[in-house]
């Protein structure tokens, strides 16, 4: 299994909602990312796991909390987003922190009303 | 600080062209550098990678070299194809800095008709 899997593929929530995005790898890699790309932008960094221990906070707002469950699975957890929120999230492995490449999931549609 | 620099796009070219997208950098340490490509409504893929100068990348006929001299890392194909339509990111990792963050260029839109 070389993939990496992103659920749901969309999802739509208003301001007040509490709905959580999940990534799941079974390549053995220990270090995953949650990544923001705003429409004709990069992507853009927002957390990075390492050993399931937060490594890296990219100065996101409270409202996206990230969780790493275990070594296989990353959720991010969305609470009191805004409109400006709206965007396709994605998540990326690598076998460790240090390790070149990064696997990109397919992303998460995320659009807040 | 680590930056990259990509041609603007969007890029048209008519099948079996030939293609260049440029890719220049600015790094301190001895980054690794990448190209990924998104196909619509999708996330992103590796497609070549490059972890030291005058290496050469190559994938699915795309190639890049990494020039050191000239801070660039451009990409090309002898051929396009209408599949190869997609936005291309050009990317550095400086570990050898402290940082384990992609460095992305703003990305270069393709689109080949047939």
């Amino acid at each position: 299994d070389t993939e990496v899997t992103q659920t749901p593929k969309h999802l739509v929530m208003g301001m007040t909602n509490k709905k959580s995005l999940k990534c799941e790898q079974h390549m053995g890699h220990r270090a995953m990312y949650w990544y923001k790309q705003k429409a004709k932008k990069p992507p853009e960094l927002m957390f990075v796991y390492s050993y399931e221990k937060l490594s890296i906070n990219e100065s996101v707002p409270s409202r996206f909390s990230p969780e790493c469950p275990n070594s296989s699975l990353l959720n991010l957890h969305l609470h009191a987003l805004q409109p400006e929120d709206s965007a396709l999230y994605l998540c990326a492995s690598s076998p460790t922190l240090i390790t070149d490449t990064q696997y990109f999931g397919p992303g998460t549609r995320l659009t807040v009303l | 600080g680590n930056s990259v620099t990509q041609m603007e796009g969007p890029v048209t070219l008519s099948e079996e062209a030939f293609l260049t997208i440029n890719c220049t950098y600015t790094a301190t340490g001895y980054p690794s550098l990448f190209w990924y490509v998104q196909y619509p409504g999708e996330g992103l893929q590796l497609l070549l990678k490059a972890t030291k100068a005058d290496d050469k990348g190559s994938n699915k006929g795309f190639e890049a070299t990494y020039r050191k001299e000239t801070t660039s890392f451009h990409l090309e194909k002898g051929s396009v194809q209408v599949s190869d339509s997609a936005v291309y990111f050009c990317a550095l990792r400086d570990v050898t800095s402290g940082t384990y963050k992609y460095i992305f260029g703003t990305g270069t839109r393709l689109k080949v008709l047939a």
